[in-house]
């Protein structure tokens, strides 16, 4: 069976530090996978996905996520965090077409 | 190009009672997804339509039902409300269908309180 963890609930960063948020997962085939934010009060926005191919994915907003096929690990970072990062983090694994599989989410807050 | 659109965005049901929620997709795109957002399981897929055919469906009791319309709008249903099921509920399309999963586009849900 699909899990995804996100070992972190809550992560707390000040504004301009380096950020990295962390995502396990277990999944029987190859897996792909995806980073989403979640603003209050808002829906899902895409940040990155992995398909195959180059290990290090860009996104949108300056982040990057690393795949680690050794770890089962894609973990989420940015360089500089700046105070609209603020918000909750899903990673998630791909389980069929148009469906996936969520982790619990991390809660960024960005201090000034 | 309008994005994801949920109606109605906020609601109150009783117990008992049931509840119909829309979905426009964005325009052009065939894909629609259901999802459930509460604080203690997180988000968990419901089902997903395509070209007004349910694809997948995720576990989840008979009383959460869905379809979509021809011009891909899509309803779900949720028959005898219990209190666990308040909660947001996300609709997200995509311009893929095929086994991949495109790029999900998410509304910003519909929330739903049992009472």
């Amino acid at each position: 069976a699909q899990s995804v963890t996100q070992p972190d609930i809550h992560i707390t960063v000040s504004e301009g530090a380096s950020l990295e948020l962390r995502c396990n997962y277990s999944y029987g085939a190859t897996p792909y996978l995806f980073w989403y934010v979640q603003s209050p009060g808002q829906g899902l926005q895409l940040l990155l996905k992995y398909f195959s191919g180059d290990t290090l994915v860009q996104g949108i907003k300056g982040f990057e996520a690393e795949f680690k096929r050794s770890q089962s690990s894609f973990n989420l970072r940015k360089p500089s965090v700046h105070w609209s990062d603020a918000a909750e983090y899903f990673c998630a694994v791909q389980t069929g077409a148009n469906n996936l599989f969520f982790g619990t989410g991390t809660r960024l807050t960005v201090i000034p | 190009k309008a994005g994801v659109t949920q109606t109605p965005r906020y609601l109150i049901k009783t117990r008992g009672q049931q509840v119909t929620l829309s979905c426009s997709p964005i325009s052009g795109h065939r894909s629609v997804s259901w999802y459930q957002q509460t604080p203690g399981q997180g988000l968990q897929f419901l089902f997903e339509y395509f070209s007004e055919t349910q694809r997948n469906k995720g576990n989840f009791p008979g009383r959460f039902s869905g379809r979509q319309f021809s011009n891909s709008r899509s309803e779900m249903n949720v028959s005898t409300l219990e209190l666990g099921d308040s909660a947001l509920y996300l609709c997200a399309s995509s311009l893929v269908g095929g086994t991949l999963t495109g790029e999900l586009f998410f509304g910003e849900g519909s929330r739903l309180t049992v009472l």
